[in-house]
Parts: structure tokens; sequence; C-alpha cells
């Protein structure tokens, strides 16, 4: 049974450029939440995606968006890049009916 | 908002020891406790967690304990071994039902490190 998986692992970026971050949640999840790590943090909440639709965000920037396909892989995206947004972005994918939330490898962003 | 305090932010023990790590939460309508694990360049691993209408729970060597009164609550790793050495976070989230089911609170993280 696979986990929860990421793609890329690592990625390099400019600021002021786009990126865009994939998903897939655990075999028979239907919730995808994305978090951000910043060096030696917590992860932070950023939103939280059920049935192809945001049910609730954190305290981010609209630069910040993200899109849940019907096989409930997701994608998050960033505008506009800030070197502050260089972090490890973290899926975790869960039931919604459930509290239970399991976290994949995440993707390491660098933004210079 | 939710906010979660975590102590201490660094714990260095013996193999074979005991280790505490605390954290404390603010908004008393929630309910789910869960404790990961992370280990370098990897994402956080659930280790155990605990609903609000439990007070402890225990596996293996790994053991949560919930005060709701003071919105407190702890794990206890007995019998530490070096390969315990890793970041856990401490998080809290309302459950099913409520308006911010669903996003984990995180704490600020412990550093633990288990000497041979």
């Amino acid at each position: 049974d696979a986990g929860v998986t990421q793609s890329p692992t690592h990625l390099i970026k400019t600021r002021g450029q786009q990126v865009t971050l994939r998903c897939s949640p655990k075999s028979g999840h239907d919730t995808v939440s994305w978090y951000q790590q910043a060096l030696g943090q917590g992860p932070q909440f950023i939103f939280q995606y059920y049935e192809e639709e945001e049910r609730q965000r954190g305290n981010f920037p609209d630069r910040f968006s993200g899109h849940q396909f019907p096989n409930y892989s997701s994608e998050l995206n960033v505008n506009a890049l800030l070197l502050g947004d260089s972090a490890l972005y973290l899926c975790a994918s869960s039931l919604l009916a459930r509290d239970t939330q399991y976290f994949g490898p995440g993707t390491r962003l660098t933004v210079l | 908002g939710e906010n979660v305090e975590q102590h201490p932010s660094t714990l260095s023990v013996q193999e074979g020891d005991s280790a505490v790590i605390k954290c404390t939460y603010s908004d008393s309508a929630s309910n789910y406790f869960p404790w990961y694990k992370q280990e370098l360049g990897k994402g956080p691993q659930l280790i155990i967690d605990i609903r609000s209408n439990v007070g402890e729970k225990k596996d293996q060597r790994i053991a949560v304990t919930l005060n709701k009164t003071a919105k407190h609550f702890s794990l206890h790793i007995t019998e530490t071994q070096p390969e315990d050495s890793a970041v856990y976070f401490c998080a809290a989230s309302m459950g099913a039902g409520g308006t911010s089911y669903g996003k984990l609170t995180f704490g600020q993280g412990t550093i633990l490190t288990v000497h041979p």
C-alpha cells in the first residue's frame, strides 16, 4: 500500500517565478492538506482540499493556490516567488471523517 | 486561533533513560492531539495520537497523557534507543464537526538526542 507521495523532491527557483508541487494521497484517502515548514520550525497549515474544493485556509497570501483532481491527487501553486518562500512543503492525506493525517516526504523549495 | 507551545526545544538523554516532552494548547475546542517524529530529510511520521475523551494512551515504549483542564499533553518515551533520536512535534486540532476541523497546529519541535 503506497503512502503519500510528492514530486519533485527538490526544486530551485528564482524570485518572481512560479512553481507547481504535486501530491498523491495514501490509497483510500479523499482529503489533502498542504503545510509549509521553514527550517527549524513546525509545519504551518496552508490549505485543505476535499471533493476538489478548498475547505479551509491558513494565513497565507493569495499567491498560494491549489487544486484537487477527481483522483484525489493535488497540486500546490505558488506565484511571484519570494526568498521567504524557501521551505519544505509537505502534503498530508486523510479521510474527511477522520482526524489522522499522514505526511509525505515533502518537496524542498529553494528560492534564489 | 489555536496556539501550541512545546518544551523543551532540545533534550539530550542516555540510552535507556526516559524522555518527556510537554505541550500546551490555547483553544479549549481542540480535541485531537497527535505526535509526529521527523528524521532528517523526511516528512513527519505519526507515532501516537490521543483524543480528548481519553486521558492516557500507550503503545509499547511510547505513551501520551492529556490534561484537558490544564490544556496540556505530554509524550513519554521509555527505554530510549539511539534510533529514537529525531525532532518530535506535537500538534492540536478540532475533531470532525469543528469549524477548523482538519487544520493541525504544530508546536515548535523538540530535538531529541539519545547517546549510546
